[in-house]
């Protein structure tokens, strides 16, 4: 069964430091993985798109790394402000398949 | 700037009266979806069209249906509504059904079943 776990479930930061996210699948065929920003009360918004060849992606102080060997991503988030309290959602795509697996998501508060 | 637009925000129903949710999409896509979102789960994927006149069941599609009625529009009925379908429900839409195209998500309905 195709299967994408993140964690931490939750994680709270202070201000202007980083964190990861990690994110693992055990999905086949892979196509790719798409990491998603939701505030609270809104639509997911996506962040980065990555396919099988690609092991790294950014937008601005978000970067995510994709081990196709290992099936595991991460998204690093620098500087983080307190906009970036948020759900942060992998989705990994199946070849072949239009249904995508979404992992649950990682609770991010950033407190000043 | 709109978007992907869902109506209404809220609902609340009463377990076996029906609604349909609506979706409009501006950005000339030809693919839409509709998800639910429960708490402590993964958004599921309920029904999908890969363009204007096709309509594909997704992973949770019993008791639901939909209709897309043109190119913007893709409708989400609930017949006989059930406790187990109070969730969060999105709509989306891409370009095309190509993996490697973006989804663009709608704000999302409330719907409480009681």
């Amino acid at each position: 069964k195709n299967q994408v776990e993140q964690s931490p479930q939750s994680l709270i930061i202070l201000e202007g430091k980083n964190c990861t996210l990690q994110c693992n699948y055990t999905v086949s065929p892979f196509s790719n993985l798409r990491w998603y920003k939701q505030d609270t009360g809104r639509g997911p918004v996506s962040l980065t798109i990555m396919t099988f060849s690609e092991n790294t992606k950014s937008n601005g102080r978000y970067t995510a790394t994709l081990d196709a060997d290992t099936k595991q991503s991460s998204l690093h988030i620098t500087a983080s402000q307190l906009s970036d309290s948020a759900s942060y959602i992998c989705v990994v795509s199946v070849g072949g398949s239009y249904i995508p697996t979404f992992g649950r998501g990682t609770s991010l508060i950033v407190h000043p | 700037n709109a978007g992907v637009t869902q109506t209404p925000k809220f609902q609340v129903l009463k377990t076996g009266q029906s609604m349909t949710l609506q979706c409009a999409q501006d950005m000339n896509h030809n693919s839409m979806y509709w998800y639910r979102q429960d708490p402590g789960m993964g958004l599921r994927l309920i029904y999908y069209s890969a363009s204007e006149g096709t309509t594909d069941k997704g992973e949770v599609p019993n008791g639901y249906n939909v209709s897309r009625l043109n190119k913007r529009e893709f409708s989400l009925r609930l017949e006989s509504a059930a406790p187990s379908q109070t969730s969060v429900y999105f709509c989306a839409s891409s370009t095309t059904t190509t993996l490697n195209t973006e989804a663009f998500f709608g704000q999302g309905t409330r719907l409480t079943v009681v």
